[in-house]
């Protein structure tokens, strides 16, 4: 699996956007782009995955550079609910649900 | 539906004891898996099991026994409890071995003394 660099943490205000990078300038062509957050002490929640195209659901946003050497999760309107461990993944969509979960960024939204 | 529900939520052993930390889940998923957590880091894929009667190492293995009678359960066994599996323990399940959402428990916070 490809690895991933993100920031170790960033604060947003409360209704504005947080744009969460990462880094994967290793990623091969059939490797997935995942989002996973931890909301303090709770398991992992799936947020959105993708390879080459932006997505889009009810939770957030993935944008991912053209070459696919980096991504950005795009939560629209952050609320203080959102403030968790954001983890950006990288694996085949065959290994999907062996995920390694790396350092995570900190995500903190202040009112 | 209930989802994936982990059982004790807290436990305490003494180092040698033994114990088995239960994970079922009611969505009739075919994949589960079993991780560890440990304070300030990511989490590392212990066992998975692909189906009842199927299973297979992770990154962290050692120290740990799975088994799948069942689709719905998937416990997880230390037969010798030591200081370095306290952690926190978190079960996960999906619809299939290429499935792209994980679906986690609650978590089982274990301290080994």
């Amino acid at each position: 699996d490809a690895k991933t660099t993100q920031p170790t943490s960033m604060d947003c205000a409360e209704g504005r956007a947080a744009n969460l990078p990462c880094n994967h300038s290793t990623i091969s062509g059939n490797e997935y782009v995942y989002w996973y957050r931890q909301i303090h002490s709770q398991g992992p929640q799936y947020i959105i995955h993708g390879l080459k195209n932006n997505e889009t659901n009810e939770m957030a946003s993935l944008i991912i550079t053209e070459d696919r050497k980096s991504s950005t999760l795009i939560l629209p309107h952050a609320t203080l609910r959102d403030t968790a461990v954001y983890y950006c993944i990288v694996t085949r969509r065959a290994a999907g649900n062996k995920l390694t979960f790396g350092g995570g960024t900190r995500v903190l939204v202040k009112p | 539906n209930a989802g994936v529900t982990q059982t004790p939520k807290f436990q305490v052993l003494k180092t040698g004891q033994s114990m088995t930390l239960q994970c079922a889940q009611d969505m009739n998923h075919e994949y589960m898996s079993w991780y560890r957590q440990d304070p300030g880091m990511g989490l590392r894929l212990i066992h998975y099991s692909v189906g009842a009667g199927i299973t297979d190492q992770g990154e962290v293995p050692n120290g740990y026994n799975v088994s799948r009678s069942t689709t719905e359960d998937f416990p997880l066994r230390l037969l010798s409890a030591a200081p370095s599996q306290t952690s926190v323990y978190f079960c996960a399940s999906s619809r299939g071995q290429d499935s792209e959402k994980l679906f986690f428990g609650s978590g089982t916070q274990l301290s080994v003394l």
